[in-house]
């Protein structure tokens, strides 16, 4: 089975802190993506990377980073956190994005609460 | 935004099957058909996929009608942990092969 985890499932920070959400899975998956989940508004993209140190710009990228130095971990970086990125994180990961079927395995989520 | 169309909520009791539909009348030819499901506070958990085939795994069947515009979700017997909100999805062919969640369909299981 695939297993996709993240670092934390419940994370609270202060405005302006610098916080790291880690993704590592176990399927030797070439795709990795960074999703936020909000009320209304359902997954958006946040980032995603194709190959280790190779990084794409989702829909929504401001105000994160992200940092791919090895293949099965994926770093989601908020250099400033503040109030609006309070959030449910979700991790994704999937073979390979060249083909529509790749199907993408999800993580278990981290729930952010910015202060 | 999303492609498909589903309906908001649906119960089913347990023991028996729940059937949830989604319609897509614009799926493309070469476009998959995909369902997640996720339980509340949980990451969306990949179900079943298909192209225009009926489906079947361990967790579930997949029908889609011939003119692919809409297709079914079967779970055979439905139990408390199925109570989830359950995403239809359409899955662009392109490389940035972002998955675009609507609102799903959320289904109750009732003892």
């Amino acid at each position: 089975d695939v297993k996709v985890t993240q670092s934390s499932r419940y994370l609270v920070k202060r405005t302006g802190e610098k916080v790291f959400l880690e993704c590592v899975q176990d399927m030797d998956h070439e795709n990795m993506f960074w999703y936020r989940q909000d009320p209304g508004l359902g997954l958006r993209l946040i980032y995603f990377s194709y190959d280790v140190k190779m990084k794409e710009k989702g829909d929504i990228p401001e105000g994160y980073s992200v940092s791919r130095e090895k293949k099965e971990r994926f770093s989601l970086i908020l250099e400033s956190a503040s109030t609006n990125q309070t959030s449910m994180y979700l991790c994704a990961s999937s073979l390979s994005g060249r083909e529509s079927t790749d199907t993408q395995y999800f993580g278990p989520g981290t729930r952010l609460t910015v202060l | 935004d999303a492609k498909t169309t589903q309906p908001p909520s649906m119960d089913c009791a347990e023991g028996r099957a729940a059937n949830l539909p989604c319609n897509h009348s614009t799926i493309s030819g070469n476009e998959y058909v995909y369902w997640y499901r996720q339980i509340h506070s949980q990451g969306p958990q990949y179900i079943i996929h298909g192209l225009k085939n009926n489906e079947t795994n361990e967790m579930a069947s997949l029908i889609i009608t011939e003119d692919r515009k809409s297709s079914t979700l079967i779970l055979p017997h439905a139990t408390l942990r199925d109570t989830a909100v359950y995403y239809c999805i359409v899955r662009p062919e392109n490389r940035d092969d972002k998955i675009i969640f609507g609102k799903g369909t959320r289904l109750h299981i009732l003892p």
